[in-house]
């Protein structure tokens, strides 16, 4: 069955930490992409990648980076956490295009 | 470029009931559609999709046709269960070449249904 892993279902983490979010796929996926989901502002894309080291904003990058050394990896970068970061995480790959996604089972992340 | 508007919820049914879930798309040229269903605390899943214009894609007694003449894709089920509350997204591809699979979702709608 093909998978995308997210390496953490619940963290917490402290205000000002540098916290990392993994998720590996096992589709040999050319995309991946980073969501973050909230109470009524809905599914929001972060960052994506569409090739090993290749990388491009979505439509919230600030405070995020993200890190693809290897295809089946695409890791999400909090460079100093907020509260306002605290979210639920989403981590999809894709085929490509009218392929649609294959999400990961999501990061609910608290900063404190 | 390409859009979903979907029905506002949250919607609230009793166990067997019928559920329809409006969504309407606007795009260039027929893509993909997608209906996901996301239960509490997990990733979303796909549910069904439909390639093609008058396509039906079906999956656990739930249902939606492409229908290019309105430009939608609702989602149907006969008889909910209490197991099917969640949250449903519909979804479409960006328009673009260089979209790389990137897709549009619509709000969400959270079904409840009560025994």
């Amino acid at each position: 069955d093909v998978k995308v892993t997210q390496s953490s279902r619940y963290l917490v983490k402290r205000t000002g930490e540098k916290v990392f979010l993994e998720c590996v796929q096992d589709m040999d996926h050319e995309n991946m992409f980073w969501y973050r989901q909230d109470p009524g502002l809905g599914l929001r894309l972060i960052y994506f990648s569409y090739d090993v080291k290749m990388k491009e904003k979505g439509d919230i990058p600030e405070g995020y980076s993200v890190s693809r050394e290897k295809k089946e990896r695409f890791s999400l970068i909090l460079e100093s956490a907020s509260t306002n970061q605290t979210s639920m995480y989403l981590c999809a790959s894709s085929r490509g295009k009218n392929y649609g996604y294959t999400f990961g089972s999501g990061t609910r992340l608290t900063v404190v | 470029g390409n859009s979903v508007t979907q029905m506002e919820g949250p919607v609230t049914l009793s166990e067997e009931a019928f559920l329809t879930i409006n969504c309407t798309y606007t795009a260039t040229g027929y893509p993909s559609l997608f209906w996901y269903v996301q239960y509490p605390g997990e990733g979303l899943q796909l549910l069904l999709k439909a390639t093609k214009a008058d396509d039906k894609g079906s999956n656990k007694g739930f249902e939606a046709t492409y229908r290019k003449e309105t430009t939608s894709f609702h989602l149907e089920k006969g008889s909910v269960q209490v197991s099917d509350s969640a949250v449903y997204f519909c979804a479409l591809p960006e328009r673009g070449g260089t979209s790389y699979g990137k897709l549009t979702f619509g709000q969400g709608t959270i079904l409840t249904v009560h025994p």
